[in-house]
């Protein structure tokens, strides 16, 4: 029953240049999550957005969430190579807030 | 900082053994949670714990057991070890400002 799923699997890019990761899902969320992890570690929260906002910040991270479209999109600017990991999407169970329902993954290696 | 740790990074185990996978939380935290996770399927949700001795089946439970006697301590047992159940394992706990889960290194279970 996975919920989430990333595009694209894997995304290859230079130290510098910003990175672009989506994820759809498919039933009703109270909200969705962007996790990382490192190789061979345990997932790190990066970032919650609320199902009634649009877009949310932090540091150089952006994440988008359209609603009626059932996507989010995680974009991280000016890449460093320290960046090379594993990215996740999480969504909420709709009512049961407490599960989370996890996507595949973007491994994004960048270049240095 | 809130702290997941897990007993093992790294365990191998023979076919037919009883397996116990250990993971405590420091942060007073309700709810744990445990994942196995493979390549190209992301994380699965085995089992979680809202409370003291109580507990709910995910989406994979079959083959596995859990106990939660304390709140910081949450249990993964496999009762007869399989080569299906070699795998990552991943402990989180649910807390924090944006009630994100807080994860585990995670034991990376082998057995043959």
């Amino acid at each position: 029953s996975q919920q989430g799923e990333e595009d694209p699997q894997a995304l290859s890019i230079q130290e510098g240049e910003n990175a672009t990761m989506n994820c759809s899902y498919k039933t009703s969320i109270n909200n969705l999550q962007w996790y990382r992890q490192n190789s061979g570690r345990g997932l790190v929260h990066l970032i919650l957005i609320r199902s009634n906002e649009r877009e949310k910040h932090s540091g150089r991270l952006r994440v988008t969430l359209d609603t009626s479209k059932k996507s989010s999109s995680l974009l991280i600017t000016a890449s460093r190579a320290a960046d090379t990991a594993s990215y996740f999407c999480a969504t909420d169970w709709g009512g049961a807030t407490n599960k989370l329902i996890f996507g595949t993954g973007t491994l994004l290696a960048v270049q240095p | 900082d809130v702290k997941v740790t897990q007993s093992s990074r790294y365990l191998v185990k023979r076919t037919g053994e009883k397996v116990f996978l250990e993971c405590v939380q420091d942060m007073d935290h309700e709810n744990m949670f445990w994942y196995r996770q493979d390549p190209g399927l992301g994380l699965r949700l085995i089992y979680f714990s809202y409370d003291v001795k109580m507990k709910e089946k995910g989406d994979i439970p079959e083959g596995y057991s859990v106990s939660r006697e304390k709140k910081e301590r949450f249990s993964l047992i496999l009762e007869s070890a399989s080569t299906n159940q070699t795998s990552m394992y991943l402990c989180a706990s649910l807390g924090g400002f944006f009630y994100e889960q807080y994860f585990g290194p995670g034991t990376r279970l082998t057995v043959t």
